[in-house]
């Protein structure tokens, strides 16, 4: 059982440039979130869905896009990479999103942007 | 608009002592309080949750604490070990305003070393 596999581990971008950040779970969550983690500080949520074809908003979104097409695949987006982009980004899941489960993590994707 | 601290933010101690980190809230009004383990590079484990409705959770050597009055959670490590050398988070959900969404806080965690 892989829980939440994260691609790639490591990215160097160019300002302007754009990439896709892969997120996938096998294990039937519904509910699927982005998160970046700047030095220092606490987890930021960027993006979030409930189920296949949902997605909402979360506190730091602009920059960003996400599609989910289906329940194992949750991939973040970002168009014109600028410097304040760079950040180690985590996808995170869980069953139902209920108030009492626990979160599963991946291992993290570190995006530097120059 | 939550907040979530916690001190200190680095701790470095002798394998075998007991200690406690330290996790406080502004709102009180939550659902639940998560602690996290992050190792080096790695993502985030969760170690233990507990529910707005209970004081404690315990797992091995871990034992969390709530007391939602006074804004406030510890994590009471045993018997630390080198293994147990990580950062740990803690983590505050609560509802945004309206109740229709729920939001996790999370704190800058504590840096723990623990020394042979």
């Amino acid at each position: 059982n892989a829980g939440v596999t994260q691609t790639p581990k490591f990215r160097i971008l160019k300002i302007g440039q754009s990439m896709t950040l892969q997120c996938t779970q096998d294990m039937n969550h519904n509910y699927m979130y982005w998160y970046r983690q700047d030095p220092g500080m606490g987890l930021k949520l960027i993006y979030y869905s409930v189920g296949a074809g949902i997605t909402d908003k979360g506190e730091v979104p602009n920059g960003y896009n996400v599609s989910r097409s289906t329940t194992e695949d949750f991939p973040l987006r970002l168009e014109l990479a600028a410097p304040s982009q760079t950040s180690v980004y985590f996808c995170a899941s869980n069953i139902h999103g209920e108030l009492n489960e626990k979160l599963f993590f991946g291992s993290g994707t570190q995006l530097s942007v120059l | 608009k939550q907040e979530v601290t916690q001190i200190p933010a680095a701790l470095s101690v002798p394998e075998g002592e007991n200690l406690v980190l330290n996790c406080s809230f502004t709102d009180s009004a939550i659902y639940n309080l998560q602690w996290f383990r992050q190792d080096p590079g790695k993502g985030l484990t969760s170690l233990l949750l507990i529910q707005s409705s209970q004081r404690e959770q315990t797992s091995g050597r871990l034992n969390a604490s709530l007391d939602k009055s006074s804004g406030r959670s510890t994590l009471y490590i045993a018997a630390s070990q080198p293994g147990d050398s990580a950062t740990y988070l803690c983590a505050a959900l609560s509802s945004n305003s309206g109740g229709s969404n729920y939001k996790l806080t999370f704190g800058k965690g504590t840096l723990l070393t623990v020394n042979p």
